[in-house]
């Protein structure tokens, strides 16, 4: 199994482009979630969706779009890219109840890196 | 809403030395914690959670963390650092394990061990 895989690793966007975070995973997990890191911030939710079709807000979605056509795939999407989206970007998923094993283990991708000028 | 205290934003502390990394959270209902631990330029991993049963939970690489409801701390524990530990360390509590639930991440602790 790759695990969660996340593309681009970096991308530097002028301000006001868009631009399609990718997110993939093979596990066949239901949950999935976006979160953004900043230093001294900690991990921050952006969206989860815990399946296909179904999608809901975090702590801090301004500025950003997803939807979950596929159970495999949960791109996010910045419409107007903003210097203060600077970020890096994670992006997770776990199995959900009542599947036992590693309940509530999410599981991360190596991220994305990117600078917004 | 729960939240997630880090009391301390770096932790330095030499080879072999033991380490104690704080985290207190808020919450008016029953929480599950977690502690994950982030190497240079990775993703995040996860060391060990707290759901139920015993306060004393053990995860990999030789750490431990003891639930406290009383003091509402999840403090995390290695009897003897190594170099390879220096990573970033963040404490998170859920307050339900229904599948809408969400993670509130610490600020985080880097542990910086040194030789």
């Amino acid at each position: 199994n790759a695990g969660v895989t996340q593309t681009p690793k970096f991308q530097v966007l002028k301000t006001g482009q868009s631009m399609t975070l990718q997110c993939a995973q093979d596990m066949n997990h239901e949950y999935m979630s976006w979160y953004r890191q900043d230093p001294g911030m900690g991990l921050r939710l952006i969206h989860y969706s815990v399946g296909a079709g179904i999608t809901d807000q975090g702590e801090v979605p301004n500025g950003y779009n997803v939807s979950r056509s596929t159970t495999e795939d949960f791109p996010l999407r910045l419409l107007s890219a903003a210097p203060s989206q600077t970020s890096v970007y994670f992006c997770a998923s776990r199995s959900q109840p009542p599947r036992s094993g590693n309940l509530y283990e999410q599981y991360f991708g190596p991220g994305t890196r990117l600078t917004v000028t | 809403a729960q939240s997630v205290t880090q009391l301390d934003s770096q932790v330095p502390v030499f080879e072999e030395a033991p380490v104690e990394l704080r985290c207190n959270y808020s919450s008016s209902v029953s929480v599950y914690l977690f502690w994950y631990v982030q190497y240079p330029n990775q993703g995040l991993q996860l060391l060990l959670k707290y759901l139920s049963g015993s306060t004393l939970v053990k995860g990999i690489n030789g750490f431990e963390a003891e639930f406290n409801k009383s003091q509402t701390s999840f403090h995390l524990r290695k009897p003897s650092v190594h170099i390879s530990d220096t990573a970033e360390y963040f404490c998170a509590v859920s307050v339900s394990l229904s599948g809408y639930s969400t993670l509130t991440f610490g600020k985080g602790t880097m542990l910086l061990v040194s030789p």
